[in-house]
């Protein structure tokens, strides 16, 4: 089992949907997590960051991180075409010295 | 502000031979990653350097090497090179290294440098 698990997609949506993004985990220790949006020919860019569980928001983009049940979520309401992106979900543990882990990203479309 | 700059942005090399790849962090950051990304693997960590010393290593064979310089830039070097190693090579920086302790790894990306191995 893959210490992070996200569905690749491709998940197609029209402008203005919701879109529901989401990644499991397996390593407890886990305890910072984020969501990374990768455009085609660019590097990731961080979009939401999230100590522990709980709940964040930030314009369209809601992050969720439910640590009983190792599942994290990205929200983005009335979805645009410039939305359109690959969206990463990283995580790192508590302890010193360990990088992130990436889970494989998911492809997003939104069609206008 | 500048960001972290990637250099050369796309190259194609043999098997067999060896590849040197640049990154220039954002002024006053530290610390530099690099990462791998395939479309089997995703991102894959390879090392971290904070001032000029290797802090962290991920699971990649030693034909995979980097260095650090005063000014924090850095470069990673492959020797060797094999058809699996044609990936985009993430550079990233933030201030703090990840040995801080915090977990507050707050990486900032460049482009990358997308290797092509023939």
């Amino acid at each position: 089992q893959k210490e992070v698990e996200q569905d690749p997609g491709p998940l197609s949506v029209p402008e203005g949907a919701i879109v529901s993004l989401n990644c499991t985990y397996s390593n407890s220790a886990f305890q910072y997590f984020m969501w990374y949006r990768q455009y085609s020919r660019k590097g990731p860019e961080l979009l939401m960051y999230t100590y522990s569980s709980g709940n964040k928001e930030d314009g369209r983009f809601t992050a969720q991180v439910d640590k009983s049940s190792k599942y994290i979520s990205l929200f983005i309401r009335d979805s645009q075409p410039s939305d359109s992106a690959t969206y990463l979900c990283a995580m790192s543990a508590w302890q010193a010295g360990t990088a992130l882990i990436f889970g494989k990203g998911t492809t997003l479309s939104v069609s206008s | 502000k500048a960001g972290v700059t990637q250099t050369p942005r796309y190259l194609i090399k043999t098997r067999g031979q060896q590849v040197t790849l640049s990154c220039s962090p954002i002024s006053g950051h530290r610390s530099v990653s690099w990462y791998q990304q395939t479309p089997g693997q995703g991102l894959q960590f390879l090392f971290e350097y904070f001032s000029e010393t290797q802090r962290n290593k991920g699971n990649f064979p030693g034909r995979f090497s980097g260095r650090q310089f005063s000014n924090s830039r850095s470069e990673m070097n492959v020797s060797t090179l094999e058809l699996g190693d044609s990936a985009l090579y993430l550079c990233a920086s933030s201030f703090l290294p990840s040995t801080a302790g915090s977990g507050a790894n707050v990486l900032t990306f460049g482009a990358g440098s997308r290797l092509t191995v023939l």
